[in-house]
């Protein structure tokens, strides 16, 4: 009963292709986001949206689209695939404005290999 | 643009034993929210704690406790009464709007 599900779990690719990784949530929050994790960086923001008609780059969106299709659906893709997009990916939503914890719920990750 | 600092790549502590994450962070903002979050090998990401800037009291959360210096730029967690279980990537975040930004991750390893 996962309230942020993101699918696939596991992704191996080719160089060029495109991909693309999806992430639905069931908690009703207007805002979600993207994110990579990489060995020793930490996580870094690829994308935010904080409803359907409004989206936004974060630190790292080069290589990278989204599309909100609804509320609860945020799907990342990866128009041309390369090997430095290897990482871990996390789906997240916040609470925010209605909540007032400012907490981000992330989902269970996709790690993707692009070989 | 902010930056969140985790020292310690790693750190071990013995069962039942209390052990202190340190995180530093960069902003010039006085209005803003501070979290730890723990990773464990299910790469789950879960919430520990967070603190937002306005409030003077440290926030506490069963034998998770942290220690919010605002003018040194500081945000350590401590962990009391050790267990297994918490063994596990721990990232400290901060975050101001729609900036969020996350240290590199401490590896807490815990002895039985």
């Amino acid at each position: 009963d996962a309230d942020v599900t993101q699918t696939p779990r596991n992704r191996i690719t080719k160089t060029g292709k495109r991909i693309m990784l999806e992430c639905s949530q069931t908690k009703g929050h207007d805002r979600m986001y993207w994110y990579r994790q990489d060995p020793g960086l930490g996580l870094r923001l690829i994308y935010y949206s904080f409803d359907v008609k409004d989206i936004n780059k974060g630190e790292i969106s080069d290589g990278y689209s989204v599309s909100r299709q609804a509320q609860a659906k945020f799907s990342l893709s990866l128009e041309s695939a390369i090997p430095n997009q290897t990482a871990l990916y996390f789906c997240a939503t916040s609470d925010l404005p209605s909540g007032n914890t400012d907490t981000q719920y992330f989902g269970p990750g996709t790690r993707l290999t692009v070989l | 643009a902010q930056t969140v600092t985790q020292s310690q790549p790693e750190m071990s502590v013995q069962e039942a034993e209390t052990v202190t994450l340190s995180c530093t962070y960069d902003t010039s903002e006085s209005d803003y929210y501070l979290f730890w979050y723990k990773q464990p090998p299910s790469r789950q990401m879960i919430l520990v704690i967070r603190q937002e800037a306005y409030k003077q009291q440290n926030a506490t959360e069963n034998r998770f406790s942290v220690n919010f210096q605002k003018a040194a730029k500081s945000f350590s967690l401590k962990i009391s009464d050790s267990q297994l279980g918490d063994a596990a990537m721990y990232f400290c975040a901060y975050r101001r709007f729609s900036d969020m930004r996350f240290g590199a991750g401490t590896r807490l390893t815990v002895k039985p």
